[in-house]
């Protein structure tokens, strides 16, 4: 029963232009997202959060759009940079679980020159 | 100054044996966690320690068995390794509601 679902396995997308990667979730008792970036052979490392609380966060070149009422988030990049070049993992909890991570499958991102 | 380190990285085994990993945090987070991701990909929690006591403990074969020796350390031990058992293995830890996690440990059991 997956909670989070990431429905686009990969993204292509030029150097400086902007990466969008979407997320859903179908359990209303999340309230915080967070997104992480995975590259091969490392564990995730966090990109940014965002509390229910709030619809967006920005933290640089990464802006976490949150919209509650359709269960969907999107982690925007721009500009673009081949170093993003990587998975990117979508995570949701809720208060009460104790901080278990419901995690989406993930996106490739492949960032061209 | 690694802030969640796990090991083995690698881990390659027999079915039937008994292996553990090992990781630890110098965050000074009270909570750490593990990770399985599997074949397809997911990331899902195992389990979870506050303070060295047990506060989640999904759906995993009783052959897991996690030690929290102090709030730095949670180490998992495996009784019996299937095959079904190969994967990687995240261990992560958090303060409040982020979660940090480790490099990895890929086991295979062959």
């Amino acid at each position: 029963d997956q909670q989070v679902k990431q429905n686009s396995p990969s993204l292509s997308v030029q150097e400086g232009r902007i990466s969008i990667l979407n997320c859903d979730y179908t359990n209303s008792m999340f309230d915080y997202f967070l997104w992480y970036k995975k590259y091969p052979a490392e564990g995730p490392t966090f990109l940014i959060s965002i509390s229910s609380i709030k619809d967006k966060n920005e933290d640089g070149r990464f802006t976490v759009f949150l919209n509650k009422s359709a269960k969907h988030l999107s982690l925007h990049i721009v500009p673009s940079q081949p170093g993003d070049s990587a998975v990117y993992f979508c995570a949701a909890s809720a208060t009460d679980s104790w901080g278990k991570l419901q995690f989406g499958a993930g996106t490739q991102v492949v960032v061209t020159p | 100054d690694t802030a969640v380190s796990q090991t083995p990285k690698y881990l390659v085994t027999q079915m039937g044996n008994d292996k553990s990993i090992k990781c630890e945090q110098n965050l000074g987070h009270d909570t750490m966690y593990w990770y399985k991701q599997d074949s397809k990909k997911f990331l899902k929690i195992m389990f979870s320690y506050n303070n060295k006591e047990l506060i989640i403990n999904e759906t995993v074969p009783n052959r897991f068995s996690p030690k929290s020796p102090d709030k730095a350390h949670l180490n998992l031990h495996i009784n019996s390794l299937e095959l079904g058992d190969s994967a990687v293995y995240f261990c992560a830890s958090s303060l409040v509601d982020t979660q940090y996690f480790g490099p990895g440990t890929r086991l295979t059991v062959l």
